[in-house]
């Protein structure tokens, strides 16, 4: 069949708003979370993980919260700025199997001046 | 500190022809994944390497094919190159597997 681009789905916030991007995982198993931030011509970029051991993780202007009883992670950005717009992915790994990440689709974030 | 090294960053090839490409990993980090990245498929793992072993491969063709060396740099190899194999290849580097894992900046590969 036709090869269609992915959907992304995009998220459009203010300068300066807190911004909230969702993440469903699907492997009940898998323990350890990261969510990365691609710019346009660049390769993902770490931004924090969590492990299943943890429901919530804080960094510089991040928080990563964990729920696994219905498999959902989300990144929230607060005060959001012009140089956070990119295209975020979160990432999941079963320690158990080696090094493999499975990636969602990614989330577009805009942030408007 | 160094980050991860992909080169080249841009290649052209012709359908039929063979690539290899190149990953240096932080220097510590032994495990060394990699993936390709396209449009209508987002990122898919295609395997890793730790201690020069292949620990994990995903679901590709055997057209495609890596190997680690002793200094944890790491090559992969893409023989009989079809169209469908152009994509930005991302490798990425830990120092465990279940630590945090950092990516190049890809080598975008053309198949014309």
């Amino acid at each position: 069949g036709e090869n269609v681009g992915l959907h992304l789905p995009t998220l459009s916030v203010q300068e300066g708003d807190n911004s909230i991007i969702n993440c469903a995982y699907s492997n009940s198993a898998s323990d350890y979370f990261i969510w990365y931030k691609q710019e346009s011509g660049k390769g993902p970029q770490f931004i924090i993980d969590i492990r299943s051991n943890m429901d919530k993780r804080q960094g510089q202007r991040v928080t990563v919260l964990l729920n696994k009883t219905v498999k959902h992670l989300s990144l929230q950005i607060a005060a959001t700025q012009p140089g956070d717009s990119a295209v975020y992915f979160c990432a999941e790994n079963n320690e158990g199997s080696a090094r493999q990440l499975t990636f969602g689709s990614g989330t577009q974030l805009t942030v408007l001046p | 500190k160094a980050g991860v090294t992909q080169t080249p960053r841009y290649l052209i090839k012709t359908r039929g022809q063979q690539v290899t490409l190149s990953c240096s990993p932080i220097s510590g980090h032994r495990s060394v994944s990699w993936y390709q990245q396209t449009p209508g498929q987002g990122l898919q793992f295609l395997f890793e390497y730790f201690s020069e072993t292949q620990r994990n491969k995903g679901n590709f063709p055997g057209r495609f094919s890596g190997r680690q060396f002793s200094n944890s740099r790491s090559e992969m190899n893409v023989s009989t190159l079809e169209l469908g194999d152009s994509a930005l290849y991302l490798c990425a580097s830990s120092r465990h597997e279940n630590t945090e894992a950092f990516f190049g900046q890809g080598t975008r590969l053309t198949v014309v």
